[in-house]
């Protein structure tokens, strides 16, 4: 069974710095995409970052580019997401989120996501 | 690329068809859009990849059209547990991927 669980959220100051974390399980991490996804409080779902399979190449929103760092370690199938300089903005609920699998082609695809965590809580305030 | 959803609402009895809609500001090149379902405290549930196939679980009830600027999500005979937000994501723009704004589909 396909896992995900992302750790690290809590309470920051503006300004401050968190290091969130996705422990990924069930299947063969090092073939995947790898995304961050939130949602502000009220808010509809935001792209954040992702990194390719070798994590070789990442991609982040406008918004974050300079402040936030997407990284992987595929020894040990985890996922991680810097976060510095943080601002009230990025106060969200963050999911770690898998490259789909196309079971017709047989092979993992960036255009979707097909598995998610249950998120972890960002709380950007003084 | 800006994904516009349509109705923000959508108030329908369990048993009813939702029709769900998803513009497209300019024309998305290889049908690269999906649909999510989210309830509150979960992650979000992939429903369609490719515009219009159903991902592995998801009952035939479900189902994305579509092509171009313009997609839908259909519901046929809605269960209690379809009541939640639905986005369409796209892949392909700046930037990379982009999601909807959300319709609710709520119980009336």
């Amino acid at each position: 069974e396909v896992q995900l669980v992302e750790s690290g959220g809590g309470l920051v100051q503006p300004g401050g710095s968190l290091r969130l974390s996705c422990a990924a399980s069930g299947f063969t991490f090092s073939q995947c995409c790898m995304t961050w996804v939130r949602q502000a409080p009220g808010k509809g779902l935001e792209w954040v970052a992702s990194i390719k399979e070798d994590g070789r190449e990442e991609h982040y929103v406008d918004s974050v580019k300079g402040r936030f760092s997407i990284s992987r370690d595929n020894a040990k199938n985890s996922l991680d997401l810097q976060m510095n300089s943080l601002v009230a903005e990025d106060t969200a609920v963050y999911y770690c989120a898998r490259g789909g699998y196309d079971p017709f082609w047989r092979t993992y695809r960036y255009d979707y996501f097909d598995h998610w965590g249950q998120g972890t809580l960002v709380t950007v305030s003084s | 690329i800006v994904l516009t959803q349509s109705p923000d609402t959508l108030s329908l009895s369990p048993g009813e068809k939702a029709t769900l809609s998803c513009r497209a500001s300019q024309p998305i090149g290889n049908n690269y859009l999906a649909w999510y379902q989210h309830k509150p405290g979960q992650g979000p549930r992939l429903l369609i990849y490719g515009a219009s196939s159903r991902a592995t679980g998801i009952p035939d009830r479900f189902s994305g059209s579509g092509s171009r600027a313009d997609f839908t999500l259909s519901i046929t005979r809605l269960e209690p547990e379809d009541f939640a937000v639905y986005y369409c994501q796209f892949y392909g723009g700046s930037p990379l991927w982009t999601f909807g704004q959300g319709t609710k589909v709520e119980i009336k």
